[in-house]
């Protein structure tokens, strides 16, 4: 079975400055890894995917994830927040097992910009 | 896009009745739906799958008879919280697979049921 670490609850920083939300991943088998964002009362928003190929994977908004497949770990960076960035951001991945279907995430960490 | 939507967003009921919520994709085929349950300051767990046109698979632990999934038509699954309690509140959030490609899941922005 596949699973989700994420060690970090809570990240606070402070406006400007660089972000790093730490995903590790457990699996025996091939995956996709997936950065979705949860906005204060709203739903999910899929933020950046790794599905093959490149490892390095960018979203619109200046976040990059980087797959590392030796270290199972598939780190989300921004090099200079907003305060528009406060969210909870969430790691989940799928598997070769169910067809890459099902999703199991992490347990969410809660990014704190302030100024 | 990929847009998802649910109704209600919100809704109150007391314990013993049922809430039905529905789970829309708006510009796209889904041949398949997710639903998932999240507590508070907590991730969000896999119910159920939902196929269109076919019974849904739930997930170890989810009661069948309690959450009644229907998945009638390519662009609508519907949640139906029988005889619910206040143990049952939480933000049920769904999700679609986009036509068919299974790779990535579309979400709806959620439904908060709170039980009386």
């Amino acid at each position: 079975a596949q699973s989700v670490t994420q060690l970090d609850s809570q990240v606070p920083v402070f406006e400007e400055a660089p972000v790093e939300l730490r995903c590790n991943y457990s699996s025996s088998v091939s995956v996709y890894l997936f950065w979705y964002v949860q906005y204060p009362n709203q739903g999910l928003q899929l933020l950046l995917k790794y599905l093959s190929g490149s490892t390095l994977v960018e979203s619109i908004n200046g976040f990059e994830a980087e797959f590392n497949k030796s270290q199972t770990s598939f780190h989300l960076r921004k090099p200079s927040v907003h305060i528009s960035d406060t969210a909870e951001y969430f790691c989940a991945v799928s598997s070769m097992n169910t067809g890459f279907q099902k999703l199991v995430f992490g347990t969410g960490t809660r990014l704190l910009v302030s100024p | 896009g990929a847009v998802v939507s649910q109704h209600p967003s919100r809704v109150i009921c007391k314990s013993g009745t049922s809430v039905k919520i529905e789970c829309r994709s708006l510009d796209f085929q889904a041949t398949t739906m997710f639903w998932y349950r999240q507590f508070p300051k907590q991730s969000l767990m896999l119910m159920a799958t939902s196929n269109e046109g076919s019974k849904a698979t739930y997930e170890q632990g989810v009661e069948k008879d309690k959450f009644l999934i229907n998945h009638a038509s390519l662009t609508l699954s519907t949640l139906t919280v029988t005889s619910a309690h206040p143990e049952d509140s939480s933000f049920y959030i769904c999700s679609a697979n986009r036509d068919l490609n299974t790779d990535t899941q579309y979400f709806g922005p959620g439904t908060r049921l709170t039980v009386l």
